[in-house]
């Protein structure tokens, strides 16, 4: 079965600019998870959707938001970007929230 | 505040010795631990689930709960088995959640020939 599908692979924006990351879940998944990497603070989690609902929410600005949609297909979207914003974007989908999370290859993301 | 530290950010050991990567957490509640690994080039994935007590690629993983720690060991190493572990605590509400995971920062395990 297909993976988790993220696009694009790669970006390069400017600051001040908006973007929107693309994830696609394993085909019958309702639970997509967003996370930032970065080599300073590591994997932080984003935010938690289930059945279009946000369950949960990360430790980041209002800048970064995101929504599920009905085929369970999930995006989201920081606007005013900063240069602390570049990172690797993970995005992982389950079942359900108690299943085993599989993760997508990533965004990488760069603010210049 | 709920947090995972890993002490070590690189391990090297030689083929066939024991491996052990520490994991220590702090949470209050009963947590729901799990180690991630991620082999070069490929994806997160997840290796073990302390709610399982399974034994997977011949590692394994007991929580600890008096001394807050789910550390990973292997009596013997192989060389497939480098790559960069995350230890990780499910947080959040919903028990047992795999979608919000709050990591360790890694440590990069290096098995020499």
């Amino acid at each position: 079965k297909a993976g988790v599908t993220q696009t694009p692979r790669y970006l390069i924006k400017t600051r001040g600019q908006q973007v929107t990351l693309s994830c696609s879940p394993i085909s019958g998944h309702r639970s997509v998870s967003w996370y930032q990497q970065t080599p300073g603070q590591g994997l932080q989690f984003l935010f938690e959707y289930f059945s279009e609902t946000q369950r949960n929410k990360g430790n980041f600005p209002g800048r970064f938001s995101g929504r599920q949609f009905s085929n369970s297909r999930s995006e989201m979207n920081v606007s005013t970007l900063e240069l602390g914003d570049s990172a690797l974007y993970l995005c992982a989908s389950s079942l359900v929230p108690s299943t085993e999370a599989f993760f997508g290859q990533g965004t990488r993301l760069t603010v210049v | 505040a709920q947090r995972v530290t890993q002490p070590e950010k690189l391990l090297s050991v030689f083929k066939g010795a024991p491996v052990e990567l520490k994991c220590n957490y702090s949470y209050s509640g009963s947590p729901e631990l799990f180690w991630y690994v991620q082999y070069s080039r490929q994806r997160l994935q997840l290796l073990l689930r302390h709610i399982s007590r399974e034994s997977i690629k011949g590692f394994t993983a007991d929580l600890n709960k008096g001394e807050t720690s789910f550390h990973l060991k292997k009596p013997f190493a192989q060389e497939e088995d480098s790559a960069m572990y995350y230890c990780a605590l499910s947080g959040g509400r919903g028990g047992g959640s795999q979608g919000n995971l709050i990591f360790g920062k890694g440590t990069k395990l290096s098995v020499k020939p």
